[in-house]
């Protein structure tokens, strides 16, 4: 079965810091991952997505993440960290054989000025 | 602004009664989902659409669910007979799929939270 993991509730962090959110998978085949930020009572907004090739990918408003095939896992990182970064961060997953996405639980950044 | 529209926003319906929520895709997608998400835990899927087609539902959707989308473009969701275990916030998004390795990603409207009292 597919799922995905963010052990962390919460991350907190201050404004200029590098921040980390931690996310792993267990899928057959080869995954599509994902990760969405989700600000109050608005709805997900994609940030970047893996598919294939470079395990460092980029996205959407200075984020990154990192593939990592042997530990199954694809954490979101930032270098500097923003008070306007604070949100809820869901890693999701693509199985290989379905086109449906499988959320994490969610992980609440707060940046602290 | 993403492009895909949930209409209402909120609804507030008493046990038993039935509610319909209406989804707008981003114009072009073919793809179509519908997601459910409880306070503090990541979207749970219901069922997707190809075009008009329902190509996969949840065992999370019981009988009192139903989707449709029946011209290939806006999307309905009903719930009869509503429960309180019902009021979660339901999201609604759309992608463009092509092949595997040129679909887009999803995007995702704002929602309609359901409170059922």
């Amino acid at each position: 079965a597919q799922s995905v993991a963010q052990p962390e509730d919460q991350v907190n962090v201050a404004e200029g810091n590098p921040l980390t959110v931690k996310c792993t998978y267990s899928v057959s085949g080869n995954p599509y991952l994902f990760w969405y930020v989700q600000y109050p009572n608005r709805g997900l907004q994609f940030l970047l997505k893996y598919i294939t090739g470079d395990n460092l990918v980029k996205g959407s408003y200075g984020f990154e993440a990192e593939f990592n095939k042997s530990q199954t896992s694809f954490h979101l990182k930032k270098p500097s960290a923003l008070v306007s970064d604070s949100a809820l961060y869901f890693c999701a997953v693509e199985g290989d054989s379905s086109y449906k996405l499988i959320f994490g639980s969610g992980t609440r950044l707060l940046v602290r000025p | 602004d993403t492009g895909v529209s949930q209409d209402p926003r909120h609804k507030i319906t008493k046990r038993g009664q039935n509610v319909t929520f209406r989804c707008d895709p981003i114009s072009e997608h073919n793809r179509l989902y519908w997601y459910r998400q409880t306070l503090g835990q990541g979207p749970e899927f219901l069922t997707y659409f190809q075009n008009e087609a329902q190509l996969e539902k949840s065992r999370l959707l019981s009988d009192r669910f139903s989707a449709e989308r029946p011209k290939g473009s806006f999307s309905t969701l009903e719930i009869q007979r509503t429960e309180q275990g019902d009021s979660a916030m339901y999201l609604c998004a759309s992608s463009l799929h092509r092949d595997r390795a040129m679909n887009t990603e999803a995007f995702f409207g704002q929602g309609t939270r359901l409170t059922v009292v």
